[in-house]
Parts: structure tokens; C-alpha cells; sequence
């Protein structure tokens, strides 16, 4: 157990409305990570940070932005969401450097 | 761009069989190399990781080998049990704590009784 949690675990949000993900870890990582996953596609990272309120863009940043206030959380923002966000997204802390990543059990949002 | 390239993405082995799932990188740099393998509805698990300092490293039943000159790794799963039906992603990065993991799209694995 890495001291992971998401929250929500699930969640079906309409078109348009904003949505937040968070990521609460209990054992003060520095590195912390968002993941979304879709078939055929594996692990896209969305948003990574390296500490208090310092975040930079992953691969697949388009549509979200993260905040890092409190070094045990990091919070995902989809500010309008889109059917094209409809994933699983997953938390992630690094340990050791941040090249060995633990992840939490994963976030379910559907956007009708 | 920097890639791991997985193969397959599917792969059916009996009981007892032997599983192989193999990846393929681009970037030298890379010198970490771990594996994780995810059940439905959970997160993906750290399975075994492998520095290019070594050619094999074994836990158990699951082996990682390592051929730097290729450029590639592959994970041998021994002895397969139903049990390890999963989806099994390989990964790789740098050194350092600015470097990102760099995943591969994914194998799922089922192993019939």
C-alpha cells in the first residue's frame, strides 16, 4: 500500500461542467503524478509535480490543470469537461528520484 | 519523441506455459527499466525493475531480461497461472529526478486453467 487515495472513485459529470480529481498520498513524496489510461493507448501523463506548486505539463495536458498547495495533495482540474475525457485517470507518487512510481487505485469519469 | 514500443498487445498461454512480453526503446539514456502489471479495476503494480547494469533479474517466477546492444527488455513470466491473467506494462527512463517514466501501451495476459 502507498499510502494512495483518489477521490472520487467514481463520477459521471455532463459536458461543459468543471470537475476536480484529488490525489491525497500520506507519506510526503515529493514527486506526485496524473495519469489517464484508455484503450490502446496504455499511460499518458497528464500533469507531474515536483513539489509545492511546482507542476509542469505531461504529454496529454490539453483540457486539464493541476494544483499543488499541501505537499500530500494534487488535485486535477478538467475545467470544462468533454466527452473526450472520459477515462481512468490515475495518481501516482515517485519515490527514489521519482523513477520508481506507485499509483493509486484510479479515478472512473464518464462525461455525457 | 521518446517511445517503448510493447509487444503483443494480447497473448494467450496455457497452464504452466511460459509467458514472454517483449519491448523495444529508442533513447540511450534510458537506464531504468521496470515493469508493472494491473488487474481490472485496479492501479498498476510495480512488478520487477531492471538497470541496464545487469542482463537478468529474477523474482520468483518473473524474470527480466536485458539486452542493451538491442535495446530491449522482456519480461518471462514462468510457470503461468491463471492468477497472473493481468495486463503487464513495460516502462523506462532516465536518471534523476527530472526524468519521467516513459510507458508502453500494454499486453494482457490470460492464461487459460
Amino acid at each position: 500500500d502507498a499510502g494512495i487515495t483518489q477521490s472520487p472513485r467514481h463520477k459521471v459529470t455532463e459536458t461543459g461542467t468543471p470537475v476536480t480529481l484529488r490525489c491525497h498520498q500520506t507519506e510526503n513524496h515529493r514527486y506526485m503524478y496524473w495519469y489517464r489510461q484508455d484503450p490502446g493507448h496504455g499511460l499518458r501523463l497528464i500533469h507531474y509535480s515536483y513539489g509545492v506548486k511546482d507542476t509542469d505539463k505531461g504529454e496529454v495536458s490539453d483540457g486539464y490543470s493541476v494544483s499543488r498547495s499541501k505537499t500530500e495533495d494534487f488535485l486535477l482540474t478538467l475545467e470544462s469537461a468533454t466527452s473526450s475525457q472520459t477515462s481512468v485517470y490515475f495518481c501516482a507518487i515517485g519515490v527514489r528520484s521519482g523513477n520508481t512510481i506507485y499509483f493509486g487505485e484510479g479515478s472512473w469519469l464518464t462525461v455525457v | 519523441q521518446q517511445q517503448v514500443k510493447q509487444s503483443p498487445q494480447s497473448l494467450i498461454v496455457q497452464k504452466g506455459g511460459i509467458s514472454i512480453i517483449n519491448c523495444a526503446y529508442e533513447n540511450t539514456a534510458f537506464d531504468y527499466f521496470p515493469w508493472y502489471q494491473q488487474f481490472p479495476g485496479k492501479g498498476p503494480a510495480l512488478l520487477i525493475a531492471i538497470r541496464p547494469d545487469v542482463s537478468e533479474k529474477k523474482e520468483g517466477r518473473f524474470t527480466i531480461s536485458f539486452n542493451k546492444s538491442a535495446k530491449q527488455f522482456s519480461l518471462h513470466i514462468m510457470d503461468s497461472q491463471p492468477g497472473d491473467s493481468a495486463t503487464y506494462f513495460c516502462a523506462a527512463s532516465g536518471s534523476g529526478g527530472s526524468e519521467k517514466l516513459v510507458f508502453g501501451k500494454g499486453t494482457k495476459l490470460t492464461v487459460n486453467p
